[in-house]
């Protein structure tokens, strides 16, 4: 398997500008997470889904972020507007079962700079 | 507020020596911890784990402690090797999630 793979590696876009990040998980796996690294903060849950469904939310730091799982091997997370202190490390990971005992496999990242 | 605490965001050792890099919590729920490594680029990976029945757990070079009524764990590498080097965070669960809280990490450096 391919591992979890997060695509752009590294995207730039302009103040006011929508991005979308997107995440494909490990085949198999039934919980996808979306996690932002901050300096400040460090790893912040943003969202998870089980099995396609958004369970937990609340992460999501404001109405300018969204994110979707259309089906089992994909999922987005936009934010519109972008602003500049969305700038981070945005983390997709998946694993079988809620599984924190076991591990998550994450990917390698988007790295979003917002000017 | 941080549930899990890294309070020192770096650290520097010597190749071959100890490298102690600590963890707090508030949360006397939590009874799972895990720590991650994350090189630069790359995803976090999963280290190494300990429940709260134990008060430690190794894997080679690699031991974490528990110290439940201090409400803190720390993880042990020894010898420490330049390719450890990369930033490692810690993580609990408990309190009736499955889910992982993590601490903000500390980067460690390994000088050969």
């Amino acid at each position: 398997d391919a591992g979890v793979i997060q695509s752009p590696r590294h995207e730039v876009t302009e103040m006011g500008q929508e991005v979308t990040l997107r995440c494909k998980p490990i085949s198999g796996h039934d919980y996808l997470f979306w996690y932002r690294q901050t300096m400040m903060r460090g790893l912040e849950l943003l969202i998870y889904f089980n099995n396609n469904v958004p369970i937990d939310d609340s992460g999501m730091p404001e109405d300018r972020f969204s994110a979707k799982m259309p089906n089992a091997s994909f999922s987005t997370l936009k934010i519109q507007p972008s602003e500049p202190r969305d700038s981070a490390v945005y983390f997709c990971a998946s694993s079988l079962r809620q599984g924190g005992h076991y591990g998550y496999t994450f990917g390698s990242g988007t790295r979003l700079t917002v000017v | 507020d941080q549930q899990v605490k890294q309070n020192s965001p770096s650290l520097s050792v010597q190749e071959g020596r100890i490298s102690i890099l600590n963890c707090d919590y508030t949360n006397s729920m939590f009874d799972y911890f895990l720590w991650y490594k994350k090189y630069p680029a790359e995803g976090p990976t999963f280290l190494i784990s300990i429940s709260s029945i134990k008060d430690k757990n190794e894997d080679g070079r690699f031991t974490v402690f528990l110290n439940k009524s201090a409400k803190h764990l720390s993880l042990h590498i020894v010898p420490s090797q330049p390719g450890d080097s990369a930033v490692y965070f810690c993580a609990a669960i408990g309190g009736g999630s499955y889910i992982p809280t993590f601490g903000r990490g500390t980067s460690l450096i390994v000088h050969p």
